[in-house]
Formats: C-alpha cells, sequence, structure tokens
C-alpha cells in the first residue's frame, strides 16, 4: 500500500496566485481529512469528508479556501488567491470508517506565498 | 465536547532513560484514544491507541501508554529513551467523526 499521497511536496507561489493542493488517500478509506499546521497555530482541521460528501467545513479560514472531493480516490485543496499568511504545510489524511481506527497522514504539502 | 491536553510543550531526557509524555482528556463515553509521532518534514505517523481492554497498550518501536480511568490520562511512556525518539508527540481522541488533537510536546532525548 502506498499510503496517502498528496502533491506536490513543495509549492511556491507568489500572492494572489492560485494554488491547488492534491490528495490520494488510501484505497478503502471513505473519510478523508485536510490540516493545516502552523507554528503559532498547531495543527488545524480545515474540512472532512465521509463517503466523498463534506461533513464540516467549519475549519475552513476563509472563502478563499474551497475543498473537493469528485471520488473516492481524489482530493483537492484550492486557495484562491493565496496570500502570504496561507503560508504552512498542509496535511491530507484519510482513514476507515471515520475516526475510531485512527487516521493515515500524508507526507504533507509545504506551501511558501510570497 | 471532547478535548485533549498535553501540558507540556516540551520533554527533555537524556538517553537511556525512561521517558513519559503526558496527555489528559475529556470526554462523554467510552474514549478513543491515540498516540502520534512526527519526525522533522513528515507526516504525523500512528503509534499506538486504546479502544477497550487491558489498561497497558504497547506500540510502535517500543512505546506504550497507559489508559487511567480514574485520572482520564493517556501517558506515553517508553523504559529506555534513544536520541532518535526526539520528535514531535500528539495525543488526540476521537469522536467518532474526526481525531481530536492536543497542541503536541516536543520530546528532546540528549547523548
Amino acid at each position: 500500500d502506498a499510503g496517502v499521497i498528496q502533491s506536490p511536496r513543495h509549492e511556491v507561489t507568489e500572492m494572489g496566485q492560485e494554488v491547488t493542493l492534491r490528495c490520494k488517500p488510501i484505497s478503502g478509506h471513505n473519510s478523508l481529512f485536510w490540516y493545516r499546521q502552523t507554528m503559532m497555530r498547531g495543527l488545524e482541521l480545515l474540512i472532512y469528508f465521509n463517503n466523498n460528501v463534506p461533513i464540516d467545513d467549519s475549519g475552513m479560514p476563509e472563502d478563499r479556501f474551497s475543498a473537493k472531493m469528485p471520488n473516492a480516490s481524489f482530493s483537492t485543496l484550492k486557495i484562491q488567491p493565496s496570500e502570504p499568511r496561507d503560508s504552512a504545510v498542509y496535511f491530507c489524511a484519510s482513514s476507515f470508517n471515520r475516526a475510531n481506527y485512527g487516521y493515515t497522514f500524508g507526507s504533507g504539502t509545504r506551501l511558501t506565498v510570497v | 465536547a471532547q478535548s485533549v491536553a498535553q501540558p507540556e510543550d516540551q520533554v527533555n531526557v537524556a538517553e537511556g532513560n525512561p521517558l513519559t509524555v503526558k496527555c489528559t482528556y475529556s470526554v462523554s463515553g467510552n474514549p478513543y484514544l491515540f498516540w502520534y509521532v512526527q519526525y522533522p518534514n513528515r507526516g504525523l505517523q500512528f503509534l499506538l491507541k486504546y479502544i477497550t481492554g487491558d489498561n497497558l497498550v504497547k506500540g510502535s518501536y517500543g512505546f506504550e501508554a497507559e489508559f487511567n480511568k480514574s485520572q482520564t490520562s493517556f501517558h506515553l511512556k517508553k523504559p529506555s529513551a534513544l536520541v532518535s525518539d526526539s520528535a514531535l508527540y500528539f495525543c488526540a481522541v476521537s469522536n467518532t467523526d474526526k481525531l481530536i488533537f492536543g497542541t503536541g510536546t516536543r520530546l528532546q532525548v540528549f547523548p
């Protein structure tokens, strides 16, 4: 099993540009979570999906952030337009049957907005 | 509402000594508890979990955790620390839909 796959690993972009982060969950997992990690705010849950349906997006900081899960094997997190304060490491995690079995995390995407 | 507290931002220990990373929780009902470790520039990795049964749970890399219902604690322990154990450790509790993570404790093991 290749685990949770995130791309790209690193992204550097200019303020105002659109950024798209991608995630492929583990096959058979039906829940997917997007997290953001910074030194100041720690680990923040942005949004999560169950069976491809967004369940809770209350952690999405602003309307500039959007996430989709068009099928069971792919999800995107988009920031448009990006701002320097969006610089962080973004993690995707997947699980079987929500949270009681724990998560498997991807390696993350380090986003730098200049 | 479920919550997790990790009271120590950092724990320092000498190599070869036992280590403890503390975690307390607040849940309604039976808790599902987890420990994750994050090495530099990596994602969080699962260490161990408690769902039911024996209060002492053994996990990866020689770590174990003790579930204490009366003290609502789930402390992470290892009998003999290694320099390679230096990392960021997160405690988490499940509310069924999602994991609630603590703020993390940085473990530094000195040679």
